[in-house]
């Protein structure tokens, strides 16, 4: 597809399950990055990768907090023992290079809500 | 202190009137690039602009330019004839030459309300 995709749109989660939250990037975008945004506010950094490599991982909340990206392309974004503070939309980015001057392009988000 | 900021928290504006939206920055980097991002109710964040700290014309795209007064460490988002579309979030966002993972910095946001 043309643009960044996420999947799931929507999930909903009770308390304590496990969620993973899934990015495809642009294909051929080297630099790929998860952001946290609650309502209302700008986007929280949380992590971020250079192909395959998670060179930054210091915005993930806690340890219950995981990301990874295998292959360089598709990454995942798991959350285990889900809590109430965890209710946010989670948007992944991504851009061709890794330079400051390369646009971050953004999917729809996944709107996560924990009950 | 804040390194990204936009002193508009929200903003109405007449459909067809040119808006500006503010957005002042810090750093100490040489090299460094500027972002406007769009964020409908919908929720996805549209990329707008690019502006890098070298360029010496402002950037324009469509409907959409940047002012950018670098001595000023000023970067505001002009729309010209505006929409009802055009009604939604308005962040601006740099990325440091420095920043080893050249994360975007955000500012809060301006929400901008188009008025038929």
């Amino acid at each position: 597809g043309a643009g960044v995709s996420q999947s799931p749109r929507y999930k909903v989660a009770k308390r304590g399950q496990d969620v993973a939250l899934r990015c495809d990037p642009i294909s051929g975008h080297v630099s790929l990055f998860w952001y946290q945004q609650a309502l209302g506010q700008g986007p929280e950094f949380l992590t971020y990768f250079q192909n395959e490599a998670q060179l930054d991982k210091s915005g993930l909340p806690s340890d219950r907090f995981f990301a990874e990206r295998p292959e360089g392309s598709v990454s995942t974004l798991k959350i285990q023992r889900t809590q109430q503070e965890d209710s946010a939309v989670y948007l992944c980015a991504s851009s061709l290079g890794a330079g400051y001057n390369s646009p971050l392009h953004f999917g729809n988000g996944t709107r996560l809500t924990v009950t | 202190a804040q390194k990204i900021t936009q002193t508009q928290p929200g903003m109405f504006v007449q459909e067809k009137e040119a808006v500006t939206l503010d957005c002042t920055y810090d750093t100490s980097d040489q090299s460094y690039g500027l972002f406007w991002y769009k964020q409908p109710s919908s929720g996805e964040m549209i990329f707008l602009i690019y502006q890098g700290s070298y360029d010496e014309q402002n950037a324009t795209e469509g409907r959409y330019s940047l002012n950018f007064q670098k001595a000023r460490k000023s970067a505001n988002l002009v729309i010209s004839a505006s929409q009802l579309g055009d009604s939604a979030m308005y962040f601006c966002a740099m990325r440091e030459g420095r920043n080893s993972n050249y994360q975007l910095i955000w500012g809060a946001g301006t929400k901008l309300i188009i008025k038929p």
